[in-house]
């Protein structure tokens, strides 16, 4: 069975330092990666996905599939980026769920 | 831009009662999804629906859970007869499917939650 697993459950920063939210899986095949986010009061919403290889607010992730990880960067993290991550997996055998990590709390202080 | 909706916001109700968690997808979506959260907890995948038949359902979608869509527009989840332990935050999603029938790569739109809380 599918696995993410966020190493932190709390991670702060100061504004316009880097920042890199761990997330690391279990599944011996090709999974397809996500990272949502929830700011607060809001809903989750997707920030992006593995397949997609794009920047969104000035977020990467790459994913290592020797490390099987898929970590989350900003290079200048900002107030506004103040939310909590979530990573997921979905798999092409299971169809469409999506399996989370626990979720890291981000706090970009000023 | 078009929202999953859900309602209530927070509900009560007595151990051993009956209730059904009400969502309304995007409309042009074609799949389903309900996941829970436990307070502290990991967001957990419960079933995914499709084409009005359950897709998917996770071990924790016994016989006490059920979905339906009972209209073109709603999208419930009905627990039979509730536990302390099925408190928790529900979310609906829905996604397009359009991705070359893979759902996996669907983007996946959640709607803001339901708290369940079960006394």
């Amino acid at each position: 069975a599918q696995r993410v697993t966020q190493p932190e459950k709390l991670l702060s920063v100061f504004k316009g330092a880097p920042v890199e939210l761990k997330c690391n899986y279990s599944y011996s095949g090709s999974p397809e990666l996500f990272w949502y986010v929830q700011y607060s009061r809001q809903r989750l919403q997707l920030l992006l996905r593995h397949i997609s290889r794009e920047s969104i607010k000035g977020f990467t992730a790459d994913l290592n599939k020797g490390e099987t990880s898929f970590h989350l960067k900003k290079p200048f993290a900002q107030e506004e980026d103040s939310a909590m991550y979530y990573c997921a997996l979905s798999v092409r055998t299971s169809g469409s769920r999506l399996t989370f990590g626990e979720g890291t709390q981000l706090t970009v202080n000023p | 831009e078009p929202e999953v909706t859900q309602t209530p916001s927070h509900q009560v109700t007595q151990m051993g009662q009956e209730v059904i968690l009400r969502c309304v997808p995007i409309s042009n979506h074609l799949y389903f999804y309900w996941y829970r959260q436990i307070l502290g907890q990991k967001v957990e995948f419960l079933v995914s629906f499709y084409n009005n038949e359950i897709s998917e359902k996770s071990e924790i979608f016994d016989d006490q859970f059920s979905v339906e869509r009972p209209d073109g527009s709603n999208f419930t989840l009905k627990i039979r007869s509730t536990k302390l332990e099925d408190s928790a935050m529900y979310f609906c999603a829905s996604s397009e499917g359009t991705s070359g029938g893979y759902r996996g790569l669907d983007t996946q739109y959640f709607g803001p939650g339901t708290r369940l809380t079960v006394l």
